[in-house]
């Protein structure tokens, strides 16, 4: 699978957009772009992902850019409960795709009151 | 829809003993189910990948004898530590690959503590 980069962490106040970068230079043509995150003390939450177009759902948006070497996850409304590590991953997916997700540090986002 | 669960949630154990997780996709159907292991303040390291009715595949330094898995049904994974030691006190989580899309759903994980 191809890697991904993010920041470290970063903070948002409650009620506005939390704008999540990934980087993902090298991902190859038939690599999505998955997004999940971790409360603490919790398992991984699947949150979005997505090929080439932007997708959305009731959770977030995920914007890719034309190239695909880049993502943004956008929590429209973030809410203190949002506070958690967050993990952008790319790989081959679709159905009865069976590879593996590779978690690397993720990045922190603090929602403050 | 696609919920995983584990049991048990949390479990104490005593050096030597045998401790054993189940991972279940309650709606849904996985041929694949992998498992991690995550140590405080790091992230998810896998450990193998889990194959219905077929042998698991181990990552490079995760010993097979010890972390025993078995895969019988579309819908069950147990993770056996043998012998537990106190250095493998962890949180372990699973995750389910569903069969109609690919995208994996993860457990709430357990936490082992040996002592």
């Amino acid at each position: 699978d191809a890697k991904t980069t993010q920041p470290t962490s970063m903070d948002c106040a409650e009620g506005r957009a939390a704008n999540l970068p990934c980087n993902h230079s090298t991902i190859s043509g038939n690599e999505y772009v998955y997004w999940y995150r971790q409360i603490h003390s919790q398992g991984p939450q699947y949150i979005i992902h997505g090929l080439k177009n932007n997708e959305t759902n009731e959770m977030a948006s995920l914007i890719i850019t034309e190239d695909r070497k880049s993502s943004t996850l956008i929590l429209p409304h973030a809410t203190l409960r949002d506070t958690a590590v967050y993990y952008c991953i790319v790989r081959v997916a679709g159905p009865g795709a069976n590879s593996k997700l590779t978690f690397g540090k993720g990045i922190t986002l603090s929602v403050r009151p | 829809g696609a919920v995983v669960s584990q049991h048990p949630s949390r479990v104490i154990c005593k050096s030597g003993t045998s401790v054993k997780i189940e991972c279940r996709s309650l709606d849904f159907q996985a041929t694949t189910m992998f498992w991690y292991r995550q140590f405080p303040k790091q992230s998810l390291m896998l450990m193998a990948t889990s194959n219905e009715g077929s042998k698991a595949t181990y990552e490079q330094g995760v010993e097979k004898d010890k972390f025993l898995i078995n895969h019988a049904s579309l819908t069950l994974s147990t993770l056996t530590v043998t012998s537990a030691h106190p250095e493998d006190s962890s949180f372990y989580i699973c995750s389910a690959s569903r069969l109609s899309s690919g995208t994996q759903y993860f457990g709430p994980g357990t936490r082992l503590t040996v002592l």
